[in-house]
């Protein structure tokens, strides 16, 4: 039973370029979560789906970031027109329907803005 | 919303001695508190949690304590090994929606 996985695991863009990252869950999981994280800093809540469904996206910047997660195929975070402060690790998890709080990460993507 | 602390930030522990990392969180009606390790280069690794329900869980060298009237939980790792030298962080959830909290961390070193 593979795990979460997610690709590509470092991804360099220069500034104004877009990036898009994506999750695949671990089977049989239907909820999809995002985070970010910083150098030296714990992981921060970005947005949280299920299929075709975003159920909370409280942590995402108002602009140039959005997240999808189609009935076919993985989730997708897109950032858009990317800035330096965007350089971070980005990690997704999944989890079942029934036990949405037992969240399991994938190995992260790692982006690098020049 | 929830806030977690968690304490020390950086731990160096002798090999086959024990290990304690400490959290806080702020929200009341938090009542789930995973921990995850992280190595190096990868993603966090679910190691043990505990529900509110429960004062105490062990799973071998793990184990985690939580005391709800403070709002405290803690991470004990007994008997470290080399292996154990990792980034752990303790989180917590509650049932207004499934958003985990994280702590900043704790670079735990084993030493030799």
């Amino acid at each position: 039973n593979a795990g979460v996985m997610q690709n590509p695991r470092h991804l360099v863009r220069r500034r104004g370029q877009e990036a898009r990252l994506r999750c695949s869950p671990m089977k049989g999981h239907s909820h999809v979560y995002w985070y970010r994280q910083l150098p030296e800093e714990g992981l921060k809540f970005m947005v949280y789906l299920q299929k075709e469904n975003i159920i909370d996206e409280s942590g995402m910047p108002k602009e140039r970031f959005s997240a999808e997660f189609p009935k076919e195929g993985p989730s997708i975070l897109r950032i858009q027109q990317v800035v330096r402060g965007d350089s971070a690790a980005y990690f997704c998890a999944s989890s079942l329907l029934t036990d949405q709080e037992t969240q399991y990460f994938g190995p992260g993507t790692r982006l690098l803005v020049l | 919303g929830e806030n977690v602390e968690q304490h020390p930030s950086t731990l160096s522990v002798q090999e086959g001695d024990s290990a304690v990392i400490k959290c806080t969180y702020s929200d009341s009606a938090s009542n789930y508190f995973p921990w995850y390790k992280q190595e190096l280069g990868k993603g966090p690794q679910l190691i043990i949690d505990i529900r509110s329900n429960v004062g105490e869980k062990k799973d071998q060298r793990i184990a985690v304590t939580l005391n709800k009237t403070a709002k405290h939980f803690s991470l004990h790792i007994t008997e470290t090994q080399p292996e154990d030298s990792a980034v752990y962080f303790c989180a917590a959830s509650g049932t207004r929606d499934d958003k985990i909290i994280f702590g900043k961390g704790t670079r735990l070193h084993i030493l030799p």
